[in-house]
C-alpha cells in the first residue's frame, strides 16, 4: 500500500496559536481524510479534505477553526486554529487507495 | 446518528488461544467494513476488510466475519501472539453522498505470556 508522510510527528504550542499539520502521499489517492483521537479513544473523523474544493465538515468541527487544504492528489493539510488546551490530542491523516491507511500522526500538545 | 461500537474495552488472553473480537454497527446501508490494528504511538494499521455482500473472510491467522442480520462483526485471531497486543478498530464505510470512514470505539488486546 501507499506511504502517508505526515509532519511534524508532534509538537508543544501556546494557547492561541495555530499549528499547520502537512500529509504527504507517496502516490495519488482518490480521498483523504482528517481525523483526532483524544488519548485512549478512537478515532473522530473531522473532514474529508476534497481536492481543490472546500473540505466537507463533520457535525462539530467548522472551518474557522480547522482549515484544511488539498491542492493535488497527494497532499493536505490541516491547520489548527487558534488553540486551547482541549485542542491537546493527536491528529491523524488518512488516504484511500485500494484500501484506507494512515499517516503516523501527529501528537499535539498545547500549554 | 451513525454509529460503530464495540462490546468489550479490553481483551486478555493466554498466548497461543484464539481472540474474539466484536463490533457492532448501526447504518444497515454501510457495505465495506475494515479491522485496524493501532500499537502505542503509531497510526491505524490496516488488518482485513470485507464487503457487506460476504459473510466471512480470511487473511494470515484473522477472520472476519460478518453478520448483516444483526449488524454485527467480528475479527478472530488464531495463535495469539505477544505482537499482536494492540488496540483494535472496526470502521464501516458510509456511502451518504460521498464515502467516509466512521471508526469504532476500540478493544485493548493484552496477550498474557
Amino acid at each position: 500500500s501507499a506511504v502517508i508522510s505526515q509532519k511534524p510527528s508532534r509538537d508543544i504550542c501556546q494557547r492561541g496559536t495555530s499549528l499547520t499539520i502537512q500529509c504527504q502521499v507517496d502516490s495519488q489517492v482518490t480521498m483523504m481524510f482528517w481525523y483526532r483521537q483524544q488519548p485512549g479513544q478512537s478515532l473522530t473523523l473531522i473532514a474529508t479534505a476534497n481536492q481543490g474544493s472546500e473540505a466537507t465538515y463533520e457535525s462539530g468541527f467548522v472551518i474557522d477553526k480547522f482549515p484544511i487544504s488539498r491542492p493535488n492528489l497527494t497532499f493536505s493539510t490541516l491547520t489548527v486554529s487558534n488553540m486551547s488546551p482541549e485542542d491537546s490530542s493527536i491528529y491523524l491523516c488518512s488516504a484511500v487507495g485500494a484500501e484506507a491507511f494512515f499517516g503516523q500522526g501527529t501528537r499535539l500538545t498545547v500549554v | 446518528g451513525e454509529s460503530v461500537g464495540l462490546h468489550l474495552p479490553t481483551l486478555s488472553v493466554q498466548e497461543g488461544d484464539n481472540s474474539i473480537i466484536n463490533c457492532a454497527y448501526s447504518n444497515s446501508a454501510s457495505d465495506y467494513f475494515i479491522w485496524y490494528k493501532q500499537e502505542s504511538g503509531k497510526g491505524p494499521q490496516f488488518i482485513i476488510d470485507i464487503r457487506s455482500n460476504m459473510d466471512k473472510r480470511q487473511g494470515q491467522r484473522v477472520t472476519v466475519l460478518l453478520n448483516k442480520t444483526v449488524k454485527h462483526l467480528s475479527l478472530q485471531i488464531a495463535a495469539t501472539q505477544p505482537g499482536d497486543s494492540a488496540v483494535y478498530f472496526c470502521a464501516e464505510k458510509t456511502t451518504s453522498g460521498t464515502y467516509k470512514y466512521i471508526f469504532g470505539t476500540g478493544t485493548r488486546l493484552k496477550v498474557l505470556a
